[in-house]
């Protein structure tokens, strides 16, 4: 069974940065595109980056480019997200998501969320 | 970028009970159309992607139907273990957006 591990949230002050990270244990990790999603805390689900299988491509949400990027390591079946300049309004639970393989633009397998505060 | 609205915003039923959640897209996705469920502490959990495709494993008490901009998520025979938040996602473009959520609570 595939299992997505996130790590690398915490408390940081505004305009400090953090790397978030999440570890692939299953076998085809680099087949497939992956996603951040954030959710802060009573809210919604807000969709954040993704990043195709070879990491050649990637799209961000309007409220984190410039700031943030998304990066992979398929030798290491890891997807890392790189937060800089964070703001209040970033603080949320963070989880990785993985594409399907069929459908990449289709989150099939989450992990279960670091959380990120931002506050000084 | 493409809003999705849900409703209700929450939903109170019994076990047993047959239900019904609408997501409404500001624009055509086709069927560019998933839901997921969430419950509280969790990570969500894909239900239904392209409409109304059952992703494997869930109970086939869940389905999804629609296309263009009006969705509906139906579930039918509510189980205790139904009771949580949904959400709908339009993937037709980036950004991916989705709904603000569905609290089905018990009666």
């Amino acid at each position: 069974e595939v299992q997505l591990v996130e790590s690398g949230g915490g408390l940081v002050q505004p305009g400090g940065s953090l790397r978030l990270s999440c570890a692939d244990s299953g076998l085809t990790f680099s087949s497939h595109w992956m996603h951040w999603v954030r959710q802060a805390s009573g809210k919604g689900l807000v969709w954040v980056s993704r990043i195709n299988s070879d990491g050649s491509t990637t799209t961000y949400a309007d409220s984190v480019k410039g700031r943030f990027t998304i990066s992979r390591d398929n030798a290491k079946n890891t997807l890392f997200l790189q937060m800089n300049s964070l703001r209040a309004e970033d603080t949320a639970v963070y989880y990785c998501a993985r594409g399907s393989y069929d459908f990449s633009y289709v989150m099939d397998v989450w992990g279960q969320g670091t959380t990120v505060t931002v506050s000084s | 970028d493409i809003q999705m609205t849900q409703s209700p915003s929450s939903l109170s039923a019994t076990v047993g009970d047959r239900v019904t959640i609408t997501c409404r897209s500001s624009q055509n996705i086709i069927k560019y159309l998933n839901w997921y469920q969430q419950k509280p502490g969790k990570a969500p959990q894909l239900l239904i992607y392209a409409a109304s495709s059952l992703q494997s494993g869930v109970p086939s008490r869940f389905s999804g139907s629609g296309s263009g901009t009006d969705f509906t998520l139906n579930i039918i025979s509510l189980q205790p273990d139904d009771f949580a938040s949904y959400y709908c996602q339009q993937s037709y473009t980036t950004p991916y957006t989705f709904g603000q959520g569905t609290k089905l609570e018990i009666k």
